[in-house]
Formats: C-alpha cells, structure tokens, sequence
C-alpha cells in the first residue's frame, strides 16, 4: 500500500517570499509518480506539478518546483515568490500503475497555505 | 487539457434516497475516477474504471455504490441508499492514460449533503 503523509497542517508566507510544503511518501513500487494538487476556497482541485520516479531533474513549472529527494522518499513542493493567489490547500499524492492498479492517486492531509500581503 | 464537467454541483437528499452524479468527458478519455472528500479531510479513492469495467476500487466501495456508462459517453456514480457519512465532495477524474505518469485532471466536484 502507498501512504502521503504531509506533518504540516497550516503554512504561513509574506507574499512574494519562497515557501516550502513538506511531502514524505511510501511505496514498494519502483515506478510511481508525485503529483501537487491546489484546491482552493471553491473547491476544485487543480493539478500543479509532476515527478516521475525515474526523472532524474527536479520538476518544475513556473513558480512551482518540486525537490525530489528519492532516497529520502520526499518530494516537497517549493513556491517561489508566494502570491495572495496561492492561499489554499496543498494535496500531495503518489500513483502507482501495475497489476490491477491503473493510476490511483493517494493523497496526504493537505497543507493549508495562507500568504499574507 | 480539458478538464471535465461534472452535474449536479450541488445535491441535497434525504438518508436512504438514491443519487446519480454524473461525469461529463471528453470522447477519447479512456480512464475514469471517482474520489471523495468529506468536508475538511483528505481525498479518498473510490473506483477506477477503463473500457467500460471497473478496475479497481477501495473498500470504501461496497454494495451501496456503482458506476456505470450507460450511454458511451457519460459517467455516472450511483449510491443507492444514501447514509449521513456519505455526505462529501465527489470528484470524477480522469486521463488518457493509465499509468503511474499519467496526470489525472479532476471535474469541479458534486458536493452531496444527506439530511
């Protein structure tokens, strides 16, 4: 079984400062992906950035970057100069695929991410 | 990519009445997933569903749920006879591939309350 845990319930970052949004995971699969989703106050879920468990650079998708530090097992998710825009919640998941498994996503408790002006 | 959409946006039952939400793709998505969020915890698998079969599902989808496509084209999540701890956010996701790589884009969500 595959298991996210992501320890911290709420961030807070001054707007236009660096954040960091912790991920740890767990999987005897070697071939799995990580996945960031945003869900704002409205509720939908937005997919933000990917790592694959073989990529060899760490992801990154405009101000969102993704330090992947495989034999740690941890894949935190880094925003760069924080938005007012940014304040949400922050899912981390992890697919695998094999056997009868095609793609399910687990995900952590969320980070909730305030950033004040 | 487009996402998809999903209907209701919002549904209001009472305990043991039966739902239907429905999930609106694009043709040529080929993998499709329920998941669900009760208010204010994690989003948990329900069921994944390709070629028209189940795939898989978790153990939270027991005999109350089902899926099906009955017209090749929408995708619908059915519970049967509504309980209290069913009320969530039902989101249906889905990708064109089935793999650990593939992104999985989700709908809007269904937010169900059972009274």
């Amino acid at each position: 079984a595959q298991k996210i845990t992501q320890t911290q319930p709420g961030m807070f970052v001054q707007e236009k400062e660096a954040v960091t949004l912790d991920c740890t995971y767990d999987t005897s699969d070697p071939s799995y992906g990580l996945f960031w989703y945003k869900q704002p106050s409205s509720g939908e879920m937005i997919f933000l950035i990917y790592q694959g468990s073989y990529d060899q650079q760490n992801a990154t998708e405009g101000r969102y970057s993704l330090n992947f530090q495989k034999a740690r097992k941890s894949a935190n998710l880094v925003i760069s100069a924080s938005q007012l825009g940014d304040s949400a919640m922050y899912f981390c998941a992890i697919g695998i695929a094999g056997g009868t498994s095609y793609g399910k996503l687990t995900f952590g408790q969320g980070t909730i991410l305030t950033v004040h002006p | 990519e487009p996402e998809v959409t999903q209907t209701p946006s919002h549904q209001v039952t009472q305990m043991g009445q039966e739902v239907i939400l429905r999930c609106v793709p694009i043709s040529n998505h080929l993998y499709f997933y329920w998941y669900r969020q009760i208010l204010g915890q994690k989003v948990e698998f329900l069921v994944s569903f390709y070629n028209n079969e189940i795939s898989e599902k978790s153990e939270i989808f027991d005999d109350q749920f089902s899926v099906e496509r009955p017209d090749g084209s929408n995708f619908t999540l059915k519970i049967r006879s509504t309980k209290l701890e069913d009320s969530a956010m039902y989101f249906c996701a889905r990708t064109t591939g089935g793999g650990a790589s593939d992104t999985q884009y989700f709908g809007p969500g269904t937010r169900l309350t059972v009274l």
